[in-house]
């Protein structure tokens, strides 16, 4: 079993839509849990850090459930400039910084 | 703004041939990581560096590949001899360190091993 497990998607959906991805990690040790945006053709970048209690940052909302080793992320009102591929990403080690990715999931926002 | 810089940002090479790619961390940062790319594995990280010191490549085939920081400006991934298997995107990424550390992505080497 993979350390970390998305659906590879992709999504296609409407513009102004909700779209949720969920994201699975194998270690219940796991500290930290993030998720990356890459752009086609580009690097990864922090979208943002997933916190016990769950945290937004305008429209993306990000949950984690420790009980069920699962963490989702969810865009509301979806733009064209959200198309991307979203990388789950967990620290399965405490006290140092190595992180593992999940494969990500491709999202295609439709005009 | 502060970024990762990588070089070469392509390399096409035959098989058997020596490659070595290059990454300048961000000023300041004392975490510097390997990352390889492909559609079908995704990103494995293959060398993570603290204090210029080497943490863990245990994701590296040791047998061809070496990772090194010759100080806190550089740092290198070398394939000798290189296989049209390595073909991938090589990304460097830096940090500040720590559980919470935001690793910023250089914008990588693509990689193509003829």
């Amino acid at each position: 079993r993979k350390e970390v497990e998305q659906d590879p998607g992709p999504f296609n959906v409407p513009e102004g839509a909700t779209v949720a991805f969920n994201c699975t990690y194998s270690n219940s040790a796991s500290q930290s849990f993030f998720w990356y945006r890459q752009d086609c053709r580009k690097e990864p970048k922090l979208l943002m850090s997933v916190y016990s209690s769950g945290n937004e940052d305008g429209r993306f909302t990000a949950q984690l459930n420790r009980a069920s080793q699962y963490i989702s992320l969810l865009i509301r009102d979806s733009k064209l400039s959200d198309s991307a591929t979203y990388l789950c990403v967990v620290n399965t080690n405490f006290g140092n910084e190595k992180l593992t990715f999940g494969t990500g999931t491709r999202l295609t926002i439709i005009p | 703004d502060a970024r990762v810089t990588q070089t070469p940002r392509h390399k096409v090479t035959e098989m058997g041939q020596e490659v070595t790619m290059r990454c300048q961390p961000i000023l300041g940062h004392n975490t510097v990581f390997w990352y390889r790319q492909t559609m079908m594995q995704g990103l494995e990280l293959l060398a993570y560096f603290r204090n210029r010191a080497p943490l863990d490549d245990s994701g590296m085939p040791k047998d061809r590949f070496s990772a090194e920081m010759p100080d806190a400006t550089l740092a290198t991934l070398k394939i000798q001899p290189s296989e049209p298997r390595d073909s991938a995107v090589y990304f460097c990424a830096s940090g500040e360190g720590g559980a919470q550390d935001t690793q910023y992505f250089g914008p990588g080497t693509r990689l193509t091993v003829l």
